[in-house]
C-alpha cells in the first residue's frame, strides 16, 4: 500500500462545477496535510494546508480532512479552465521530517 | 512570503560537464531543504533532504557522489550534479521549510536541465 494515494485521472469537469479531488493516506499518526497545484512544466505551488479534523476554506477551495478514516480532501467551486492541472496530496507522517506526496490527480475543466 | 529562488531556470550543456544549481530561501530561515527530480509526466522523485550544516540525507538510489548537496547557510543550497549524461537530464525541483517542522514546503520553479 502506497504511503498516500491519490486518483490519477484525468478528472474531468464542466466550467462552474465543483471539482472533488481525494487521497487517502496510510500513517494514523500523520498530522500535517497539504494541497499543492502542479501547472504542466512548472514546479508545484502550495494551495491549501490542514492541520485539524474538519473543513477549511480559503476563497474557492475548501480542504476537508477526516483523520479517523485518514482521508483528506480538496474541493473546487466554481472551476475554472485556469484550475486545469495536477494537484498533489502531501503529508506529514508522525516521525519523518519530509513530507510524502501521492503521484497526483490530473484536472482538466471542460468550458 | 515564503519565496524559494532557483538558478539557473534552464542549463543546457555537453555530457561529461558539472552543472551546479542554487537554492535560496528569500524571505525565511530555511532549515532543511529537499531536492527533487521530475521526468516527464511522472511524479516528484525524492532525491536528498538537506540540513543546514549537515550532510544530506540521500534516498535509496540516488548515487551521492553524483549528486552532491551542500546547504552551507540559512538561506542557501546547492545542488552539483557531477560529470552529468544525457539520462541526468530532467527537471530538478530545490523546496524549503522553514523551522517547525509541520510547516509546508515552498518549492522554487525548477531547473530543467538538458545534457546534449
Amino acid at each position: 500500500q502506497k504511503e498516500v494515494e491519490q486518483n490519477s485521472g484525468p478528472l474531468s469537469v464542466p466550467e462552474g462545477a465543483i471539482a472533488s479531488l481525494n487521497c487517502t493516506y496510510s500513517d494514523r499518526g500523520s498530522q500535517s496535510f497539504f494541497w499543492y497545484r502542479q501547472y504542466s512544466g512548472k514546479s508545484p505551488e502550495l494551495i491549501m494546508f490542514i492541520y485539524s479534523n474538519g473543513d477549511k476554506e480559503d476563497g474557492r477551495f475548501t480542504a476537508q480532512l477526516n483523520k479517523a478514516s485518514q482521508y483528506v480532501s480538496l474541493l473546487i467551486r466554481d472551476s475554472q479552465p485556469s484550475d486545469s492541472a495536477t494537484y498533489l496530496c502531501a503529508v506529514k507522517g508522525s516521525s519523518a521530517s519530509k513530507i510524502i506526496f501521492g503521484s497526483g490527480t490530473r484536472l482538466s475543466i471542460r468550458p | 512570503g515564503a519565496v524559494v529562488s532557483q538558478h539557473p531556470s534552464w542549463v543546457i550543456c555537453k555530457s561529461g560537464t558539472s552543472v551546479k544549481i542554487e537554492c535560496r530561501s528569500l524571505d525565511f530561515q530555511a532549515t532543511t531543504m529537499f531536492w527533487y527530480r521530475q521526468f516527464p509526466k511522472q511524479s516528484l522523485m525524492l532525491m536528498a533532504t538537506s540540513n543546514e550544516g549537515s550532510k544530506a540525507t540521500y534516498e535509496q538510489g540516488v548515487e551521492k557522489d553524483k549528486f552532491l548537496i551542500n546547504h552551507a547557510s540559512l538561506t542557501l543550497s546547492t545542488l552539483t550534479v557531477t560529470s552529468a549524461h544525457p539520462e541526468d537530464s530532467s527537471f530538478y525541483i530545490c523546496s524549503a521549510r522553514a523551522l517547525e517542522s509541520n510547516q509546508p514546503q515552498h518549492f522554487g520553479d525548477g531547473t530543467r536541465l538538458s545534457i546534449l
